[in-house]
Parts: C-alpha cells; sequence; structure tokens
C-alpha cells in the first residue's frame, strides 16, 4: 500500500530518445509535483498539477512535459533526451500546508 | 523571494553525541519550514514541520527543531546519535509561506550525517 510510487526505479537510455516516468498517488491529495535531484544531491521544483491543472511551471526545457490522467496520476514524459538529464527524478503529492510525501525517485542515466 | 541555507555540507558525530544540523532561512511571508532526510537510494521522508504553532517542533526518531525568527533559524537537533541516523537531511520552506497551501518546496542543498561508532 505504497503512497507515492514511480516506474521505473532506473531508467537506462540513449540521447535522443524518449521516455516516461510514471507516479501514482494513492493518498487523494490534490497537488502532485515533480523534482530532479543533480548528482550533487540538489533538489529543484520542476512541475506542480493541482486537480490536474498546471499551476506552475518552472523553466524547464519544453522537451520536457508532466501529463496528469488524473488526479492520482501524475506522469513525466522527456523528449530527445540529453546527457544533462541525467539525475534522480522524484514525484511528490501534497495534501496542503506545504508538507509533501515523496515517491521512491527513478534514476535516469543518458548514454 | 524564499531561500534556504544549510551550514556544512558534511558533518560528523559520534554514536549517542547531540546531532546539531543547522539551517537558516529567508523568506518574505511567515514561513512554513520543513526537514526532511534521505536514506541512500531512497527518497525523501517528512521528519518535521513548522506551520505557525509551537516554535519547538517535535518529529520522527527523536529529532526535534526551533522555529527562530530573530535569528531566521531552524535548526535541526537530536540528543544522542544512532548509527542508522546517518543520511542526507534537507531543510526546506514552502514558497506561499504561512496559508500557502499549495506552494512548492524551496529546497536547501543538503548536510550529509555521518555517524561514528
Amino acid at each position: 500500500d505504497t503512497a507515492v510510487s514511480q516506474t521505473p526505479k532506473y531508467l537506462v537510455t540513449q540521447m535522443g530518445n524518449d521516455k516516461s516516468i510514471k507516479c501514482e498517488q494513492n493518498l487523494g491529495h490534490d497537488t502532485m509535483y515533480w523534482y530532479k535531484q543533480d548528482s550533487k544531491k540538489f533538489l529543484k521544483i520542476m512541475f506542480s498539477y493541482n486537480n490536474k491543472e498546471l499551476i506552475i511551471n518552472e523553466t524547464v526545457p519544453n522537451r520536457f512535459s508532466p501529463k496528469s490522467p488524473d488526479k492520482a496520476h501524475l506522469n513525466l514524459h522527456i523528449n530527445s533526451l540529453e546527457l544533462g538529464d541525467s539525475a534522480v527524478y522524484f514525484c511528490a503529492s501534497s495534501p496542503g500546508q506545504g508538507s509533501q510525501y515523496f515517491g521512491p525517485g527513478t534514476r535516469l542515466t543518458v548514454t | 523571494a524564499q531561500s534556504v541555507t544549510q551550514l556544512g555540507s558534511h558533518v560528523s558525530v559520534s554514536e549517542g553525541a547531540l546531532v546539531l544540523l543547522r539551517c537558516n532561512y529567508s523568506s518574505s511571508v511567515p514561513p512554513y519550514l520543513f526537514w526532511y532526510v534521505q536514506y541512500p537510494n531512497q527518497g525523501l521522508q517528512l521528519l518535521l514541520k513548522y506551520t505557525s504553532a509551537a516554535t519547538l517542533v517535535k518529529g520522527i526518531n527523536g529529532f526535534e527543531a526551533e522555529f527562530k525568527k530573530s535569528e531566521t533559524s531552524f535548526h535541526l537537533t537530536k540528543p544522542s546519535a544512532h548509527m542508522s541516523d546517518a543520511a542526507e537531511y534537507f531543510c526546506a520552506v514552502s514558497d506561499r509561506g504561512y496559508g500557502g497551501s499549495q506552494g512548492n518546496l524551496i529546497f536547501g542543498k543538503g548536510t550529509k550525517l555521518s555517524v561514528k561508532p
């Protein structure tokens, strides 16, 4: 009964490919997020979704696109992958008051 | 704009010793503040949060943090370190502040805690 789950856990792919990372939460939260953690462990917000509406879109390349088929899911699509996209990507969800609950992460390696 | 500074990228303590991880924040609105812990190859887990109630906040695993407005600090402490506390610790502030229920988290750069036997 994992609260926030992500698939896959590891993703290795070549430059130029298109890939997706899936996220699901069973907590009934209204808001979901995607974060990127670089090799120095720095975490940065990428997107957030509230009730299927994008409410904040940070200055990330438009090769990245979040897609939310319903309130429980927020998937991340990445087109034309580049070496610099290699990182750990975390999904999170929030019930409000700022608290966020994180998934286990997806380690993306672009070769 | 909100920001967080964590002093010390690496802290090493002996088992049984006091743990003190420092966090200073900058916020243009009354802040929501958080500490998260990340164990190796895992996601982030919420340790505790300050949301304008009591200034001394108790969290899981024996950790606590004190909000000091005059010092713009939110340091994390634990009286006695255990080996299992070894992890990366992140301080964060919500970018919407108090009442900003849908705000994003602005994270510090993290502090790696090592515990020596």
